[in-house]
């Protein structure tokens, strides 16, 4: 019964790979969203969709592409992995826009 | 400088210590949430608020959009608190995204 729940928990590949990472949400929610967690712990917007259709898209790399095949679904898809995107990814999903979010467990990538 | 600053970046407390950590930020906000990141690394929702004060169980949150300062309180801290505590405004301009703050490391001493 998790509420958002992110898969792989951990992700270690070599550079130049092309990788995903899903995340599903059952709570109904409209919007959900995909931060980057840095080595200094700093939570970073990269993507967010509502009714799956993308609504924010920050500064990020085009090697990133997030996919919303519906709205429970929010799945972010990596190609070409570099040293520096080795950090924690965190999937979130909130009611609409401005409720408070949930978040996943978080998937941990490492990029040797 | 972050738009979003909080202080003390850590703080260790002995159990039963009333704890208080700061956030302050730079623009206008339509409203601002607390966040726990547990040890564990997974992130909770503690408060979302736009004015006065809120209280949950040991925890209060107190906001003055006047000054742009936030305080997150825990009363009766527990070594169970002892967590990254992250302050995040959602700015009136650029409605749709939060800006985080570093957070705050706490540890309660047993």
């Amino acid at each position: 019964d998790t509420a958002v729940s992110q898969t792989p928990k951990y992700l270690v590949t070599q550079m130049g790979n092309d990788k995903s990472i899903k995340c599903e949400q059952n709570l109904g929610h409209d919007t959900m969203y995909w931060y980057k967690q840095d080595s200094k712990k700093f939570l970073k917007i990269m993507f967010s969709y509502n009714n799956k259709e993308l609504i924010i898209n920050e500064t990020v790399p085009n090697r990133f592409s997030p996919k919303s095949p519906d709205k429970a679904h929010l799945n972010l898809h990596i190609n070409s992995l570099e040293l520096g995107d080795s950090a924690v990814y965190f999937c979130a999903s909130s009611r609409t826009i401005n409720q408070p979010q949930h978040f996943g467990d978080g998937t941990r990538l490492s990029i040797l | 400088k972050n738009e979003v600053e909080q202080s003390p970046q850590n703080l260790t407390a002995q159990e039963g210590e009333f704890i208080t950590i700061n956030c302050s930020y730079s623009v206008g906000i339509s409203a601002l949430h607390w966040l726990q990141q547990h040890p564990g690394g997974g992130i909770v929702s503690l408060f979302m608020l736009s004015s006065g004060k809120k209280k949950h169980g040991r925890l209060i949150a107190t906001i003055n959009i006047q000054e742009k300062h936030s305080s997150l309180h825990i009363t009766a801290s527990h070594p169970r608190d002892s967590a990254v505590y992250i302050c995040a405004v959602r700015p009136i301009q650029g409605a749709q995204k939060l800006v985080f703050g570093q957070g705050t490391r706490l540890t309660i001493n047993p």
